[in-house]
């Protein structure tokens, strides 16, 4: 069964540092998103990400958050400088072809102190 | 008005009890609809995937559709403890998702 790999799965960082959760997708799949979870809450769309460049983002996506495929094969979810309330597990998903249902990563679980 | 709405639970349940677990949404643009489990800090896992109305059964668990009604559910016969985990529902609109806050599900041996 193809996985959709993250690293960290854990990364603690203090208030204002940046940054960089790791995704590497299923290979030869086309879309790839990024979604939060707070905890106790639901899975909230961030970004999807298509042909290289952003196709759609949230309100949540706002400019301390970028996301890059520095190499065609990881895919980056950038946060310029934290915040506390950026504590959530972050899912990257890719859209398999013929659109059937998201595969997602095991996720990185984010702690902002 | 919320674009998916979910029961939160928590739903606690006897070993081999049938589990029905439910969503109903607004918008008439979704097409595509899905459950996922989520067992505690984890990824979600696709479960189900139906597309248009009617249902679709796979072993132990049965998602069912009606966009008459904006209504899904899954169904789950001879629940096991091993399915105490947290059930999304989502849907899909265009190559948007939309999940529902899922059903905490606690089955007791």
């Amino acid at each position: 069964e193809p996985e959709v790999t993250q690293t960290p799965s854990h990364q603690v960082t203090q208030m204002g540092q940046e940054v960089i959760l790791r995704c590497v997708p299923i290979s030869n799949h086309l879309y790839f998103y990024w979604y939060r979870q707070i905890l106790g809450q639901k899975v909230e769309f961030l970004v999807s990400f298509y042909n290289n460049e952003i196709s759609e983002k949230s309100e949540i996506f706002d400019d301390q958050f970028s996301v890059e495929r520095p190499d065609g094969s990881n895919f980056t979810l950038k946060i310029r400088s934290t915040k506390l309330e950026d504590s959530a597990m972050y899912f990257c998903a890719n859209l398999g072809q013929g659109g059937k249902g998201y595969t997602f990563g095991s996720g990185t679980r984010l702690t902002v102190v | 008005q919320k674009e998916v709405e979910q029961d939160p639970g928590p739903l606690s349940v006897p070993e081999g009890a049938i589990v029905s677990l439910n969503c109903t949404y607004s918008n008439s643009a979704f097409q595509y609809f899905m459950w996922y489990r989520q067992y505690s800090r984890k990824g979600p896992e696709l479960l189900m995937y139906t597309y248009s109305s009617g249902n679709k059964e796979d072993g132990r668990f049965t998602a069912q559709v009606d966009k008459s009604s904006k209504y899904i559910s899954l169904f789950i016969r001879d629940s096991q403890p091993s399915d105490s985990a947290t059930y999304l529902c989502a849907m899909r609109a265009f190559n948007k998702f939309y999940f529902g806050s899922g059903t905490k599900l606690n089955v007791k041996p």
